[in-house]
């Protein structure tokens, strides 16, 4: 059984540049979630997908966006890059719609400057 | 939006000390998973709970669902030093909603 993985580790982007972040799930995972994590705090969740479709939603702005593959692989792109961007992004896989237990990846680490 | 409050924020014990911590909250949950996150890595997941007042364990770890559905509890027996690491809770309000995560619980270990 394959776990979760994400790519890149790192990333070094400077402001108002766009990103894209990737997530392969679980096997037998149809479910993806993202989570953003700054220095010293839990994770704030972004939004979630199931079966290809965007389900449920942080309190995150519209230049967060993302998007899920046939295979349940995962996107998540961010536009305009503020400073505050700069975390770990975490993805997590279930199976289900968000019932039951969630698996996290290694992360990204986002730096803008 | 919901929060979650994790106690103690930090704590150093002793090697062979056993640990406990919680995570309580304003609102009912019906899901309570506790994480550990090292430096560096994702959340590993430790323990889940769907039940009001389940007691699981898992190894030395053992975790309680509260029974008035706005608290979970992790316990941790005769700590090592790769106890380490921020512990955390996060809870799910009903089934299909978004996983909340609490701040975390810092512990480390003394030799």
């Amino acid at each position: 059984e394959t776990g979760v993985t994400q790519s890149p580790t790192h990333l070094i982007k400077t402001r108002g540049q766009q990103v894209t972040l990737r997530c392969s799930s679980q096997s037998g995972h149809n479910t993806v979630s993202w989570y953003q994590q700054a220095l010293g705090q839990g994770p704030q969740f972004i939004f979630q997908y199931y079966r290809e479709e965007e389900n449920g939603r942080g309190n995150f702005p519209p230049r967060f966006s993302g998007l899920q593959f046939p295979n349940y692989s995962s996107e998540l792109n961010v536009n305009a890059l503020e400073l505050d961007d700069s975390a770990l992004y975490l993805c997590a896989s279930s199976l289900g719609q968000g019932r039951g237990e969630q698996f996290f990846g290694p992360g990204t680490r986002l730096t803008v400057l | 939006g919901q929060q979650l409050n994790q106690s103690p924020q930090s704590m150093f014990i002793q090697e062979g000390e056993d640990v406990s911590m919680n995570c309580t909250s304003s609102s009912i949950f019906n899901t309570w998973l506790w994480y550990k996150q090292e430096p560096g890595e994702g959340p590993v997941l430790l323990i889940a709970l769907y039940k009001a007042g389940e007691l699981t364990s898992n190894g030395r770890l053992t975790a309680q669902f509260g029974i008035t559905r706005k608290d979970s509890f992790l316990n941790i027996s005769a700590s090592i030093p790769s106890d380490v690491g921020i512990y955390f809770c996060a809870g799910q309000l009903r089934y299909g909603q978004n996983f909340v995560f609490g701040p975390g619980t810092r512990l480390s270990v003394l030799p």
